[in-house]
């Protein structure tokens, strides 16, 4: 039972447009959301994160908006970049006394064309 | 200032041999997470360690595997008797506390290749 879903195994996008990384959760207890991003043999790294108290977070190139209503969120990288190629994973974390466990999605890989 | 390191980065082992996994967490952290990947699919929680104390394993098989991390030295995960299911990516985080806000650092992970 995913908890997580990242639907799109890909998304390929230009140099310099929008990417846009959609992921939507069941569980109403998450209340803390993560992206990370992952490039092949390397481990997961953190890329920007959203509180449920809050819509929008932005950090430079990259913004993820929480929809909590819909319980999805999705992460906004503009523009785009060939660097920026990877698998991103949607994370997210509950209240209470587990809110150490990461539940991730399956993941979505990005490909910027130059 | 390392990140979390983990060794080895591949592991091969022969069905029903034993793997051990190495990680070492970031400088000051205290905090030790495990997470599985199995082909295709995203990182699954395993086990949360903190320094002597096994803080919850709710994600761990309930046999073979087990986890460790002692006062001195990094923290292992030991598979027992390996079958082929557990090839897969082992990737182990640390955190500085656990608030569920704090970020976890992620190390490069071992390969593990059951044949």
């Amino acid at each position: 039972d995913q908890q997580v879903k990242q639907n799109s195994p890909s998304l390929s996008v230009q140099e310099g447009r929008i990417s846009i990384l959609n992921c939507d959760y069941t569980n109403s207890m998450f209340d803390y959301f993560l992206w990370y991003k992952k490039y092949p043999a390397e481990g997961p790294t953190f890329l920007i994160s959203i509180s449920s108290i809050k819509d929008k977070n932005e950090d430079g190139r990259f913004t993820v908006f929480l929809n909590k209503s819909a319980k999805h969120l999705s992460l906004h990288i503009v523009p785009s970049q060939p660097g920026d190629s990877a698998v991103y994973f949607c994370a997210a974390s509950g209240s209470g006394g587990s809110n150490y466990k990461l539940t991730f999605g399956k993941g979505t890989l990005l490909t910027v064309n130059p | 200032n390392a990140g979390v390191m983990q060794n080895p980065r591949h592991l091969v082992r022969r069905r029903g041999q034993e793997a051990r996994l190495r990680c070492s967490p970031m400088k000051g952290h205290s905090h030790v997470y495990w997470y599985r990947q199995l082909p295709e699919e995203g990182l699954k929680f395993m086990v949360y360690l903190q320094k002597e104390n096994i803080i919850d394993e709710s994600g761990m098989p309930k046999e073979r595997f087990s986890a460790e991390f002692p006062k001195e030295g990094p923290s292992i995960l030991r598979i027992q008797q390996v079958v082929r299911g557990d090839s897969a990516a082992y990737f182990c985080a640390s955190s500085p506390t656990t608030s569920g806000t704090e970020t976890q650092y992620f190390g490069p992970g071992t390969r593990l290749l059951v044949l």
